[in-house]
């Protein structure tokens, strides 16, 4: 089975500090997705990567950057977190080709 | 643009009745892809279907069963026998992209309560 972890189901940071947000997938999968869930909006993307080291904007990608340095890492960066940021994140990655995404079980981010 | 539309917000049933959940979409794609997913209160996105838009055979697994038409670009999932452990979020999802690589558009979800 396709496992997909992120390191914290649930975290509260300030205004203005710097946050991290990991996702380790155990299949080989070459691609890698973090979207932001909030209600009565569904999942937006937020960046995607489709190989190490090479990462893509999605539809939301302001005040987040992403890295990519291993193929089962793919880490989500809030350089400056504010209040609007308050969200349910969510990694997901895919193989080639139509692959099906997995998704990790989210992080609940509150920012204060 | 790639669209998902599901118009049904919520939906309560009580338990055993049978539950039709709607998915609209919008693609200029001759090539895609449909996906359903679960999302029990735990938050994690359970994957629960994949069809591709040259299958429009409907399937069925247990309790859950899927049409695809593309006539309408509908993709409607319906739960027979609803049971208390079906409440969860269900989301649509339509694929885009490039050869050799796809992204997921989503709908914006249907909540599903089953009461027993």
């Amino acid at each position: 089975d396709v496992k997909v972890t992120q390191s914290s189901r649930y975290l509260v940071k300030r205004t203005g500090e710097k946050v991290f947000l990991e996702c380790v997938q155990d299949m080989d999968h070459e691609n890698m997705f973090w979207y932001r869930q909030d209600p009565g909006l569904g999942l937006r993307l937020i960046y995607f990567s489709y190989d190490v080291k090479m990462k893509e904007k999605g539809d939301i990608p302001e005040g987040y950057s992403v890295s990519r340095e291993k193929k089962e890492r793919f880490s989500l960066i809030l350089e400056s977190a504010s209040t609007n940021q308050t969200s349910m994140y969510l990694c997901a990655s895919s193989g080639g080709g139509p692959g099906t995404q997995y998704f990790g079980p989210g992080t609940r981010l509150t920012v204060l | 643009a790639q669209k998902v539309t599901q118009a049904q917000t919520e939906i309560s049933v009580v338990e055993k009745e049978d539950v039709t959940l709607d998915c609209v979409y919008e693609t200029r794609d001759t090539t895609y892809y449909l996906f359903w997913y679960k999302q029990p209160p735990s938050g994690e996105l359970v994957f629960l279907i994949r069809r591709n838009s040259f299958d429009e055979q409907n399937e069925i697994s247990g309790r859950y069963s899927w049409n695809f038409q593309k006539s309408t670009s509908s993709f409607n999932f319906t739960i027979t026998a609803s049971q208390v452990v079906d409440s969860a979020v269900y989301f649509c999802a339509l694929s885009e992209g490039r050869r050799g690589f796809q992204k997921l558009v989503f709908g914006t979800g249907t909540r599903l309560l089953v009461s027993p």
